[in-house]
């Protein structure tokens, strides 16, 4: 299958800075990327949709400011946890989807702790 | 609207024993409809999908689904369990529709017992 590449795999920063995470598709073109977050025993939650070239698109009760999502080319997309406090603190996953989007090719996730 | 719902939120199984995990989804439509594993602090990985035709779908380390459409269902079974197999596992609902959002159950944590 297609190999979706998450950096960084874990992250610990301190309150008040920001976090990049990136999400590369790294053999097939993602023409959209999607953003979850996994609460501790918890299921996967869409924070974003984001298609190449375009703004994100937001679930509701997101903040756009606060998680900033990148899409600019068709292999990389980046988000961005603006002023991070300690109840960001969870595992992100990314979710890059071709143009068939019939399967869904997932990260290997980020470890955010915010101290 | 689309829902997915996965009966018991922990199961345990002896090793060599069948592993049932039930999934339900509800959809006006048929939709597209698959199991990921996830192991911890890890992404998740495609373990089976159905799109269409042959409704038993053959996975990936053993495992295999059946879509059954009058029970709305998408169980997921393996004879013989594996210790290694101990995971998190999630049913998946997501509609024909390019653009339709794929929807995850809340999970089933699968305890394998030596």
């Amino acid at each position: 299958g297609a190999v979706v590449s998450q950096h960084p795999s874990w992250v610990i920063c301190k309150s008040g800075t920001s976090v990049k995470i990136e999400c590369r598709s790294l053999d097939f073109q993602a023409t959209t990327m999607f953003w979850y977050r996994q609460f501790p025993k918890q299921s996967l939650m869409l924070m974003a949709t984001s298609n190449e070239g375009s703004k994100a698109t937001y679930e509701q009760g997101v903040e756009k400011d606060k998680f900033l999502i990148n899409h600019a080319s068709l292999t990389l997309s980046t988000l961005t946890v603006t002023s991070a406090h300690p109840e960001d603190s969870s595992f992100y996953i990314c979710r890059a989807a071709g143009t068939a989007n019939t399967e869904a090719f997932f990260g290997q996730g980020t470890r955010l702790t915010v101290v | 609207a689309q829902s997915v719902t996965q009966l018991g939120s922990h199961v345990s199984v002896s090793e060599g024993a069948l592993v049932l995990l039930r999934c339900n989804y509800s959809s006006s439509v048929p939709p597209y409809l698959f199991w990921y594993v996830q192991y911890p602090n890890q992404g998740l990985q495609l373990l089976l999908k159905y799109t269409t035709g042959a409704t038993l779908v053959k996975g990936i380390n053993g495992f295999e689904a059946e879509f059954k459409k009058s029970e709305t269902s998408f169980h997921l079974t393996k004879p013989s369990a594996h210790m290694s197999d101990a995971a998190e596992y999630f049913c998946a609902v997501r509609g024909r529709n390019r653009d339709d959002k794929i929807i995850f159950g809340k999970g089933t944590r699968l305890h394998i017992l030596p």
